[in-house]
């Protein structure tokens, strides 16, 4: 089984709101990621998990905070959003070090 | 740092027609490369992977080979249906310092359209 679920698969938030996207796998995999998509762009990593600790911070601003509470699951936390940040946001997993990661279908966000 | 580079498109084509895209990297290290689809509205899917030099990878009638000497890994099918029409993206990756996870780095990706 190689499937990553993500939940929800959509969701419309304003820019006060306070949601949470959330991930889980049962692969074993010790590695997770959360991507952003735009349209018509590839994926554009936002965070690296390894072994439950927050290994790769690529320069995110802070409205977008990371959780790993367990090996198996991972949340991302959005507060005071921008129009911009309306994407597709992706979850993977795999094993540490360099192996191959596998995607869940995503959550379409859209901030009014 | 790290690159993919791949044809943009949209490539179009006709049923049945012989598809290639072409992807090229550079890499610090040995990466792993991997091709990935992505259909309307939906996540990435792996397609296929190879893990080393002269690694072929094959999944569903499309193939790739890891080719050191030329740094590429370009994605062909014999014979292409109209439910191939999808957006492939091309990656690699490489080991994180310290030897944990690291992204991938990913191409800008090519929209395939097969017209019947």
């Amino acid at each position: 089984d190689t499937e990553v679920t993500q939940t929800p698969k959509h969701l419309v938030m304003g820019m006060t709101n306070k949601k949470s996207l959330k991930c889980e796998q049962h692969m074993g995999h010790r590695a997770m990621y959360w991507y952003k998509q735009k349209a018509k762009k590839p994926p554009e990593l936002m965070f690296v998990y390894s072994y439950e600790k927050l290994s790769i911070n690529e320069s995110v601003p802070s409205r977008f905070s990371p959780e790993c509470p367990n090996s198996s699951l991972l949340n991302l936390h959005l507060h005071a959003l921008q129009p911009e940040d309306s994407a597709l946001y992706l979850c993977a997993s795999s094993r540490p070090g360099g192996e191959t990661q596998y995607f869940g279908p995503g959550t379409r966000l859209l901030v009014l | 740092g790290d690159s993919v580079t791949q044809m943009e498109g949209p490539v179009t084509l006709s049923e049945e027609a012989f598809l290639t895209i072409n992807c090229t990297y550079t890499a610090t290290g040995y990466p792993s490369l991997f091709w990935y689809v992505q259909y309307p509205g939906e996540g990435l899917q792996l397609l296929l992977k190879a893990t080393k030099a002269d690694d072929k990878g094959s999944n569903k009638g499309f193939e790739a080979t890891y080719r050191k000497e030329t740094t590429s890994f370009h994605l062909e099918k014999g014979s292409v249906q109209v439910s191939d029409s999808a957006v492939y993206f091309c990656a690699l990756s490489e080991v994180g310092s310290g030897g944990g996870a690291d992204g991938l780095t990913f191409g800008k990706g090519t929209h395939l359209i097969i017209q019947p």
